[in-house]
């Protein structure tokens, strides 16, 4: 399975854009790429999803290199509630079973 | 609407006793998935229902660990003869089809004493 490659860690300071990073290197030319995130305490929360344009909503945005080899979710303006765990991950779209694989994820820090 | 729930929120046990945990899929979904995540990790998938059906239960980790889903909705988590190291949250997620977003449970803490 292709794998993800995220930062351990990242801090930003309330009200400022967040820009998380994720490689992809083998990536698939059927895989969709999605972001996940749990805030402590609780089970994971779909974020957003995009094959190759970039996409938003009212959540983030996520930008997508040509290549696909990579990708940033795009927090516009960070709030205490989105310190969380922010998980890369990529989808195939087959007959398999579509469990997610999550790696081990971001953990954002947000500073009043 | 209500979302994904999951019973108990958490279940202390001793070593060797079987547990149950129970999970309430979304209304109408037709997917259900069981995931663990230890302490730090991220979840890692154990078994993928489709209806009432185990359709990939690749992810169990060995013989002790069973589940079933028997009218397709409500799903229980079976494991026998705990071991410490089954100590995890266990969690449940659902989607209308195969393919479709994922919707969590808050999970259930299981700690094996």
């Amino acid at each position: 399975d292709a794998k993800t490659t995220q930062p351990n860690s990242m801090e930003s300071n309330e009200e400022e854009p967040v820009h998380l990073p994720c490689n992809h290197s083998t990536i698939s030319g059927t895989d969709y790429i999605h972001w996940y995130r749990q805030l402590p305490s609780q089970g994971p929360e779909y974020v957003i999803h995009g094959l190759t344009s970039n996409v938003n909503n009212r959540m983030a945005s996520l930008a997508i290199a040509e290549d696909r080899k990579s990708s940033t979710l795009i927090l516009h303006r960070a709030t205490l509630r989105d310190a969380a765990v922010y998980y890369c991950i990529l989808r195939e779209n087959n007959n398999a079973g579509n469990m997610l694989t999550f790696g081990g994820g971001t953990r954002l820090m947000v500073k009043p | 609407g209500a979302g994904v729930s999951q019973t108990p929120s958490n279940k202390v046990t001793e070593k060797g006793k079987y547990v149950e945990l129970r999970c309430d899929p979304i209304s109408g979904h037709t997917a259900l998935y069981w995931y663990r995540q230890s302490l730090g990790q991220g979840p890692e998938f154990l078994i993928y229902f489709q209806g009432t059906g185990a359709a990939d239960d690749s992810g169990l980790p060995n013989d002790r660990f069973f589940a079933v889903r028997p009218e397709g909705s409500v799903s229980t988590l079976k494991i026998q003869r705990t071991e410490r190291g089954d100590s995890a949250v266990y969690l449940c997620a659902s989607s209308l089809w195969r393919t479709a977003t994922q919707y969590f449970g808050p999970g259930t803490r299981l700690l094996v004493l």
